[in-house]
């Protein structure tokens, strides 16, 4: 089975604090991605990584990087965090390929005050 | 614009009894249709994936159709659990495009509840 972890299930910070949110997928995937989740929203792209030390941005990178070092870890920095960045973060990973399934992990629920 | 339209936004239904959940998308050029479950807290799972030739899909007591003229699909679930309370998401998948990257729109996703 694909496993696809994130380091933390809930988060609080405060505004101004840097935030690392960390993904580790064992399939040897070659993406991965961060979304958000908000209410009414559905799920939203921040960034994504297709190999190892390559990004793109998503539809809403803004506030947000990313780092990836090794292929099976994928890491999203909030390098200040702001109170409408609370919400719940989603990473994904996937085999290269626009018809394969994303296998998400669990979810952070960051929340910033 | 690509978007993907769920109704209605939430469901509750006693179990046992059956449900139809919509999802109605404007996605193009059209490459593949997912619904997922969301369990509360949890990460969306995949349930079924149907591509532009297939009408029908099923998954235990899960059913997909999809109407690509239309531009319409359904998930049915049969004799619900509670175990079945989740959010159910549909994402439609952009052809055409080569290489990695954002080729899925979401739905919003329809809550539902099974009570007993």
């Amino acid at each position: 089975d694909v496993k696809v972890t994130q380091s933390s299930r809930y988060l609080v910070k405060r505004t101004g604090e840097k935030v690392f949110l960390e993904c580790v997928q064992d399939m040897d995937h070659e993406n991965m991605f961060w979304y958000r989740q908000d209410p009414g929203l559905g799920l939203r792209l921040i960034y994504f990584s297709y190999d190892v030390k390559m990004k793109e941005k998503g539809d809403i990178p803004e506030g947000y990087s990313v780092s990836r070092e090794k292929k099976e870890r994928f890491s999203l920095i909030l390098e200040s965090a702001s109170t409408n960045q609370t919400s719940m973060y989603l990473c994904a990973s996937s085999i290269s390929g626009i018809s394969y399934e994303q296998y998400f992990g669990p979810g952070t629920r960051l929340t910033v005050t | 614009k690509n978007q993907v339209e769920q109704s209605p936004q939430s469901l509750i239904i006693l179990e046992g009894k059956n449900c139809t959940l919509q999802c109605n998308y404007t996605v193009s050029p059209f490459s593949n249709l997912r619904w997922y479950k969301q369990d509360t807290g949890r990460g969306p799972v995949s349930l079924t994936i149907m591509t532009f030739s297939e009408n029908t899909k099923s998954n235990g007591r899960y059913t997909a159709t999809l109407d690509a003229d239309t531009k319409q699909s359904s998930l049915h679930i049969t004799a619900s659990q509670l175990s079945d309370s989740a959010s159910y998401i549909c994402v439609v998948t952009i052809g055409g495009l080569t290489g990695g990257g954002n080729k899925l729109t979401f739905g919003t996703g329809t809550q539902l509840k099974v009570e007993l």
